[in-house]
């Protein structure tokens, strides 16, 4: 199975921050990365998928990046209703596997 | 517009079943790979169980054996049937589309709100 290693694994941000997110694989996975958002009690939200493509309905603040084993998620400026759990997956192989999460608190 | 209505959890004792049940509308199931994911309180995201358009199914190996993931086409309606069930299965179900019909690749951009099922004696 592909491991798949966020960092950090929490954060404290204030709103208006630039906030980072990254995420190895423990081998290549080209650009078959996707990062999701979850909330306390909600289902996870598909934020970007294969890398660095928007998800439709997600705000431009959001961006992602990377390829092969290291990939990033950057939130531009961070928001009050951004302070949530973020998790990248690899779809590049099955299992599908999860990143551990990154929870993103409030400074 | 898409949703996915998880049905079926609940308290169950070990080695006991269970099933849990996924109706989907917006979409057709036959035609997408629809797969469950499972949450632990407190922890992270597992992938379970997959059904692929063409029927075939996989699951992760620590369900494998255990639980058999089905859909009835007819009523856009996808399960998971749970059987043998230990304490580590205790989580939250939830079942997801693809966001490309063929293709693990785009990720899952719809998700039920998720079954709670608690394996305790």
């Amino acid at each position: 199975d592909i491991q798949m290693t966020q960092s950090p694994s929490s954060l404290s941000a204030s709103v208006g921050d630039r906030v980072t997110v990254t995420c190895r694989a423990s081998q290549t996975i080209r650009n078959y990365l996707n990062w999701y958002q979850q909330k306390p009690g909600k289902a996870p939200n598909l934020l970007i998928y294969a890398a660095s493509n928007l998800q439709s309905g997600v705000p431009s603040r959001f961006s992602g990046s990377g390829s092969g084993t290291d990939f990033t998620l950057t939130i531009s400026s961070l928001q009050p209703e951004d302070f949530a759990t973020y998790y990248c997956q690899q779809s590049y192989s099955t299992p599908p596997t999860f990143g551990q999460g990154t929870k993103v608190e409030i400074k | 517009e898409v949703q996915l209505v998880e049905t079926g959890g609940g308290l169950i004792q070990p080695g006991g079943s269970l099933r849990l049940s996924c109706a989907a509308s917006g979409f057709t199931v036959s035609t997408n790979y629809m797969t469950w994911v499972r949450q632990a309180p407190g922890k992270g995201l597992e992938w379970v169980a997959v059904v692929y358009s063409g029927g075939n199914t996989e699951y992760a190996a620590s369900v494998r054996g255990r639980f058999t993931i089905s859909r009835d086409n007819s009523k856009d309606t996808v399960y998971l049937q749970m059987n043998s069930l230990r304490d580590e299965d205790t989580a939250v179900y939830h079942c997801a589309k693809t966001r490309d019909p063929r293709s693990f690749k785009g990720g899952w951009d719809y998700w039920g709100q998720g079954t709670l099922v608690t394996v305790s004696s």
